[in-house]
């Protein structure tokens, strides 16, 4: 079956813009998480969604959001872009963190760079 | 606040040779997985170790978790180069209502040396 997609794979924004990145969950699977990944603070939890809710939500400021849509696909959004934003942003895909037999599947990312 | 120390962070190593990668994490956790990151690349997943003493093992790698000493275990067999990458192990902090989080350790870059 088809992976974690995320699009676009790489991005160059200007800071102070606004940036709208999707990932579409393996057919099935219900939970979404972020993480935003750089050189200088590793891999970070930005927020998880399950079912259209967010049940969980890392140490970001508000300029990062996100959101689930019906179908499962989700995106998350970073307003006012700062230079230190720049990462790659990795979505991961469950079918229910209840039952977590197969563990977390992460998409390719998206290599964001803010200049 | 959930911590994962991961030891070593850099690993240089000649093929053939065996050596152990060790993660230990600071408040209980019964959900913890190895991940390999190539260079530019995504996250793959190695194992997902659920219970105290689960042991997985694929290939060259076995991991190991013990849930009571909050420490899990990468160990490698008869390194190649093909191992070379970074490795990272992730603490589940699952509940209930809260969702799902992964801690992550700091990686262990991996070089493996003819």
């Amino acid at each position: 079956k088809a992976g974690v997609t995320q699009t676009p794979r790489y991005l160059i924004k200007t800071r102070g813009q606004q940036v709208t990145l999707s990932c579409s969950p393996i057919s099935g699977h219900r939970s979404v998480s972020w993480y935003q990944q750089t050189p200088g603070q590793g891999l970070q939890f930005l927020f998880e969604y399950f079912s259209e809710t967010q049940r969980n939500k890392g140490n970001f400021p508000g300029r990062f959001s996100g959101r689930q849509f019906s179908n499962s696909r989700s995106e998350m959004n970073v307003s006012t872009l700062e230079l230190g934003d720049s990462a790659l942003y990795l979505c991961a895909s469950s079918s229910d963190a209840r039952v977590i037999n197969y563990g977390y599947t992460f998409g390719s990312g998206t290599r964001l760079t803010v200049v | 606040e959930l911590k994962v120390e991961q030891n070593p962070l850099f690993l240089s190593m000649q093929e053939g040779k065996n050596y152990t990668i060790y993660c230990n994490y600071s408040t209980t956790s019964d959900r913890l997985y190895w991940y390999r990151q190539d260079p530019g690349k995504s996250l793959e997943s190695l194992f997902v170790l659920l219970s105290n003493g689960a042991v997985k093992q694929e290939g060259r790698l076995m991991a190991s978790l013990d849930t009571k000493a909050r420490l899990s275990t990468l160990h490698i067999t008869a390194a190649v180069h093909d191992l070379s990458a970074t490795y990272f192990c992730a603490v589940d902090s699952y509940g209930e209502t809260s969702g799902s989080r992964l801690t992550f350790g700091e990686g262990t870059q991996l070089t493996v040396n003819p």
